[in-house]
């Protein structure tokens, strides 16, 4: 089944304590993305990748560090977690980056900083 | 992506038709409008693209009058499942490929 998967789905943790979520798609994508999602401000895009080893910035980078070693992976790192950036999470990939490959996101991480 | 501006909530009843607008002034000559939906708890998922006229889908029909500069989403019949909130996203196909989702429209639909 084409999927983007993310784990952990949940997850509880304490300012400044390293965390990684990760994001995996089966679909041989090029494109993936990392949104937030808070209430009132909508999907903001975090950051994306265009390929392997290619990655920028979206709108809300501050905080947060991406990588892009193999093209089905692309986990989101938050060295430093600080309560505002408890919030609900989603990657996304597609085939290109084009406007014209729709986005097939992922469930969802909702992370809750302490 | 150019600025899009679209309702923040609407309210509808079941079997009823509902048009959502989304206004984008700046809309630039290779831009494609675009609209996904997003169920409570779920990541967003695309429903429909157009670029001019009319596009119809088994799900939605999405009308772009002649100047471009907004686009109607309407969802025929509306069931109690409909109630989403709707993204209308502009951008070219090459260039940035950033997106810019905005807050959306919150549908809720009343039995």
């Amino acid at each position: 089944e084409a999927q983007v998967t993310q784990n952990p789905r949940y997850l509880i943790t304490v300012t400044g304590k390293k965390l990684t979520v990760t994001c995996s798609q089966n679909m041989n994508h090029e494109y993936m993305s990392w949104y937030r999602q808070d209430p009132g401000l909508g999907l903001r895009q975090i950051y994306y990748s265009m390929n392997v080893e290619v990655t920028d910035k979206g709108d809300v980078p501050e905080g947060y560090k991406v990588s892009r070693k193999e093209k089905r992976n692309f986990p989101l790192i938050l060295e430093s977690p600080s309560p505002n950036q408890t919030s609900l999470y989603f990657c996304a990939s597609s085939l290109s980056g084009d406007v014209l490959y729709e986005q097939y996101f992922g469930p969802g991480t909702r992370l809750t900083v302490t | 992506l150019a600025k899009t501006t679209q309702p923040i909530s609407m309210d509808s009843y079941e079997g009823q038709e509902v048009n959502i607008t989304c206004s984008h002034n700046n809309i630039a000559t290779n831009d494609y409008i675009t609209w996904y939906q997003q169920f409570p708890s779920q990541g967003p998922r695309f429903i429909i693209q157009g670029y001019k006229t009319k596009v119809t889908n088994e799900v939605a029909s999405l009308f772009i009058p002649a100047d471009r500069k907004s686009s109607t989403l309407s969802l025929p019949r509306v069931s109690l499942s409909d109630t989403a909130v709707y993204y209308c996203l502009v951008g070219g196909t090459s260039g940035t490929y950033k997106y810019i989702f905005g807050t959306g429209t919150r549908l809720k639909v009343l039995a």
